[in-house]
């Protein structure tokens, strides 16, 4: 299916920064999805928003699903050489769509 | 819980064989179930979506006949790589979910690799 519009798309920051992506759709989604790829493995989800305006953390990750509902954001804090990863953004609005993700490094 | 389990999660044979992968839900029971191919650096591509008890709906430009999804329980689906030739050499991922629009639950993987 379509691919959601995720920025940027790669990243590398020194461990204990804070790390902020995104992502956009030209339409309205109903939920939003965060999900980590380690290499060689599926996907995890992180987290899941249902609401517009919907603010949720996990541990040091937050998201929100804009109010606009055609975005959503992920932030983590204090970053840890364990967060290195793919993550990726997904939505539902008339199907499901994946983002086209976010590679993160840290840098010890 | 949704712990998704794919079985294997390597495979490596010969061109012209065919490969089945299993993808269960363990824990839930899943109306509907996805499969992915993921190509190194890139975003995970939507082969095909499954739901229990019906034909599986394939994305354009994957072969039907190439790629056989049954989708026989809420708990188990297989993907069978018919014939299988080097290009189809992958990252294999399948999910599960409550529902279409639910939020999907990603097995492990499986790295197929046909010499």
């Amino acid at each position: 299916g379509q691919q959601l519009n995720q920025s940027p798309q790669s990243m590398f920051i020194q461990e204990g920064e804070d790390v902020s992506m995104n992502c956009t759709s030209s339409s309205i989604f109903n939920t939003w999805l965060w999900y980590k790829q380690d290499p060689g493995e599926g996907p995890v989800l992180l987290i899941a928003l249902y609401k517009a305006g919907e603010l949720t953390s996990n541990g040091r990750l937050t998201a929100q699903f804009g109010i606009t509902r055609k975005d959503s954001f992920l932030n983590i804090s204090a970053s840890i050489p364990s967060d290195v990863g793919i993550y990726f953004c997904a939505g539902t609005g008339n199907q499901f769509y994946f983002g086209t993700g976010t590679s993160l490094t840290v840098i010890p | 819980g949704a712990v998704v389990s794919q079985h294997p999660s390597r495979v490596i044979c010969k061109s012209g064989t065919s490969v089945k992968i299993e993808c269960r839900s363990l824990d839930f029971q899943a109306t509907t179930m996805f499969w992915y191919r993921q190509f190194p650096k890139q975003s995970l591509m939507l082969m095909a979506t499954s739901n229990e008890g019906s034909k599986a709906t394939y994305e354009q430009g994957v072969e039907k006949d190439k790629f056989l999804i049954n989708h026989a329980s809420l708990t188990l689906s297989t993907l069978t790589v018919t014939s299988a030739h080097p290009e189809d050499s992958s990252f294999y991922i399948c999910s599960a979910s409550r529902g279409i629009y639910q939020p999907q639950h990603f097995g492990d993987g499986t790295r197929l690799s046909i010499l």
